[in-house]
């Protein structure tokens, strides 16, 4: 079955430096592969996913993920953090057929002033 | 106004209580999923739904029994939970032939 780790429970960054969550995922098959952010007291939103086209995806808020076969990785990047980006990150795989999507254990964002 | 809702946000119950958890999408989508996400864990895949028929029960206790009258309804009946129940339950939903689950803002249940 697939599976993902995330590595790094906490994570603490300065306003306007990089951010880099990392994502390695398990899977027999190629992955569909995706990373959600949730807000306090909300539910999950979709930043981005990977499903085997270009390896390096766009997503909202200016986050960005590649995708390394080699590497088995899907890392989160965002060249400067804002404020508002403060967070818990999850890294979710699936197989084409979604209805078993696992999820990582969570990062946990921290942006200081 | 997000395409997931989910009723109550907060509910606080005791042991011997029965209560009910609502979800509704506005997405047009077959499939639907209750998820619980407790502190320090993974998320944890409940039950699924395609076209109203149950597909998946992670082995889920009994105290929890889901309904599921139409696509664009699912419900998540609670009776003689336990303290360790206590979780944010989270619904989502997918359309047929789509690989994305879009969540609802989830429900905040504490058991006394």
């Amino acid at each position: 079955a697939q599976s993902v780790t995330q590595l790094g429970s906490h994570v603490s960054v300065s306003e306007g430096a990089l951010v880099l969550l990392r994502c390695n995922y398990s899977s027999s098959v190629p992955p569909y592969l995706f990373w959600y952010v949730q807000y306090p007291n909300q539910g999950l939103q979709l930043l981005l996913k990977y499903t085997s086209a270009a390896t390096l995806v766009k997503g909202i808020n200016g986050f960005e993920a590649e995708f390394k076969k080699s590497e088995t990785s899907f890392h989160l990047t965002k060249p400067s953090a804002h404020m508002s980006d403060a967070a818990e990150y999850f890294c979710a795989v699936s197989l084409y057929n979604n209805n078993d999507m696992r999820f990582g254990a969570g990062t946990r964002l921290t942006v200081k002033p | 106004e997000t395409g997931v809702t989910q009723t109550p946000r907060h509910l606080v119950m005791g042991m011997t209580n029965k209560k009910s958890l609502k979800c509704e999408q506005h997405l047009g989508h077959n499939a639907m999923y209750w998820y619980k996400q407790s502190a320090k864990k993974p998320l944890e895949l409940m039950f699924v739904y395609n076209f109203k028929e149950q597909t998946e029960n992670n082995s889920v206790p009994s105290r929890f029994s889901p309904e599921c009258p139409n696509s664009s309804h699912l419900f998540l009946h609670l009776h003689t939970l336990q303290p360790e129940d206590s979780a944010l339950y989270l619904c989502a939903s997918r359309g047929g032939g789509g690989d994305t689950q879009y969540f609802g803002p989830g429900t905040r249940l504490t058991v006394l």
